[in-house]
């Protein structure tokens, strides 16, 4: 399975835009880049995904590199309910249905 | 509307003893996910079932490691025989079906093996 790299933590202030990277550069034509995040004592949300263009929802942006090897997930106003761990996973939809999980980012968000 | 349902939310069981935890997934969803989490790491996963069928049981450390999904609803997976190595978070997760891209996950098990 392709494997993801990001920072163990960051920091941010409230009410200010987050830059979360991640590197994947061994990622294949058919992986996706999904992004879930894991709040305290809850088990994980899905956050976003994306295959090769940029993407929005509601709740943040994923900004994917031309050459897809490194994505980073943009959140535009940081709240402190956004102070969770952040997963960057590489996802073969069509070889398999299982979420490989590293170890993530860890934001705080400080007020 | 209700999300997935685990229980019991936390377990404590003496070493040897054997556990049961349940998984209520979401209504219609086919897929179900075990997956296990230890203290200061991500998840990881453990078994996958489509409706009642256990497609991939590659993830289950050892064959103390059970899972069931007999009806293609509920699911429960069974630990026998505990040991202090199995203390963790069990989290439960669903989905729509193959290929989906969201899975929903329970707010997971924490067992304590003492």
């Amino acid at each position: 399975d392709a494997k993801t790299t990001q920072p163990n933590s960051m920091e941010s202030n409230e009410e200010e835009p987050v830059h979360l990277p991640c590197n994947h550069s061994t990622i294949s034509g058919t992986d996706y880049i999904h992004w879930y995040r894991q709040l305290p004592s809850q088990g994980p949300e899905y956050v976003i995904h994306g295959l090769t263009s940029n993407v929005n929802n509601r709740m943040a942006s994923l900004a994917i590199a031309e050459d897809r090897k490194s994505s980073t997930l943009i959140l535009h106003r940081a709240t402190l309910r956004d102070a969770a761990v952040y997963y960057c996973i590489l996802r073969d939809t069509y070889n398999t249905d299982k979420l490989i999980f590293g170890t993530g980012t860890r934001l705080q968000v400080f007020p | 509307g209700a999300g997935v349902s685990q229980s019991p939310r936390y377990k404590v069981a003496k070493r040897g003893q054997d556990v049961a935890l349940r998984c209520d997934p979401i209504s219609g969803h086919v897929s179900l996910f075990w997956y296990q989490q230890a203290l200061g790491q991500g998840p990881e996963f453990l078994t996958y079932f489509q409706n009642e069928a256990q497609l991939d049981k590659s993830g289950l450390p050892s064959d103390r490691f059970f899972a069931e999904r007999p009806e293609g609803s509920v699911s429960t997976l069974k630990i026998q025989r505990t040991q202090q190595e199995d203390s963790a978070v069990y989290l439960c997760a669903s989905s729509t079906g193959t290929g989906d891209y969201e899975q929903y996950f329970g707010p997971g098990t924490r067992l304590t093996v003492t």
